[in-house]
């Protein structure tokens, strides 16, 4: 079975101040992590994922599999930043699932 | 616009009602999704289709019945609604269903029972 845990409901920071949203995971095959980010009143859209190992919007996350965790993090965090996120998880194969963590929401204020 | 399009965006009907909901990618992906997103902004998957092909089937009743007529349609019917069907459901797309694959979800459809 395949778990994904975020265990913030709800992440509150100042405007620059640094950013770490956590997601750890639970798989027994090699996983593909994802995430995904809801701002307000627009879909649900990636974020970024590990295999292309980016940054986008200044934001970055490794995956760790010794600690199976994928957290999310940005150094200084900016209002435009507030939004839902999702760290997800799917199996490496064709006709997989991807399984989402509850979310975090993200406030960052001034 | 080349996105995934879902309709109606909302939707208010009584316990007991047949309703459907639609949706549409021309993004020429191969696989289509069905979510579920609760009130505590929970997601989970509930189908996915492979070009018409029922590929994922979660645990979900069997009032829940997806339909696609082709591989660019995706549509949701609810028989005998419930309260606890309300929810918003999201429509995904991506290329092959594979698990590298990033999903392109759609506005999502907010479903009321009363």
């Amino acid at each position: 079975a395949q778990r994904v845990t975020q265990p913030e409901k709800l992440l509150s920071v100042f405007k620059g101040a640094p950013v770490e949203l956590k997601c750890n995971y639970s798989y027994s095959g090699s996983p593909e992590l994802f995430w995904y980010v809801q701002y307000s009143r627009q879909r649900l859209q990636l974020l970024l994922r590990h295999i292309s190992r980016e940054s986008i919007k200044g934001f970055t996350a490794d995956l760790n599999k010794g600690e199976t965790s994928f957290h999310l993090k940005k150094p200084f965090a900016q209002e435009e930043d507030s939004a839902m996120y999702y760290c997800a998880l799917s199996g490496a194969g064709t006709a997989s699932k991807l399984t989402f963590g509850t979310g975090t929401r993200l406030q960052v204020t001034l | 616009d080349t996105a995934v399009s879902q309709t109606p965006k909302y939707l208010v009907t009584q316990m007991g009602n047949d309703k459907s909901i639609k949706c549409e990618q021309n993004l020429g992906h191969d696989t289509m999704y069905w979510y579920k997103q609760d009130s505590k902004k929970f997601l989970k998957i509930m189908f996915s289709y492979n070009n018409k092909e029922l590929i994922i089937n979660e645990t979900v009743p069997n009032r829940f019945s997806p339909k696609s007529p082709d591989k660019a349609h995706l549509n949701l019917h609810i028989n005998s609604l419930e309260l606890g069907d309300s929810a918003v459901y999201f429509c995904a797309s991506s290329p092959t269903g594979g698990g590298t694959d990033t999903q392109y979800f759609g506005p999502g459809t907010r479903l009321t029972v009363l």
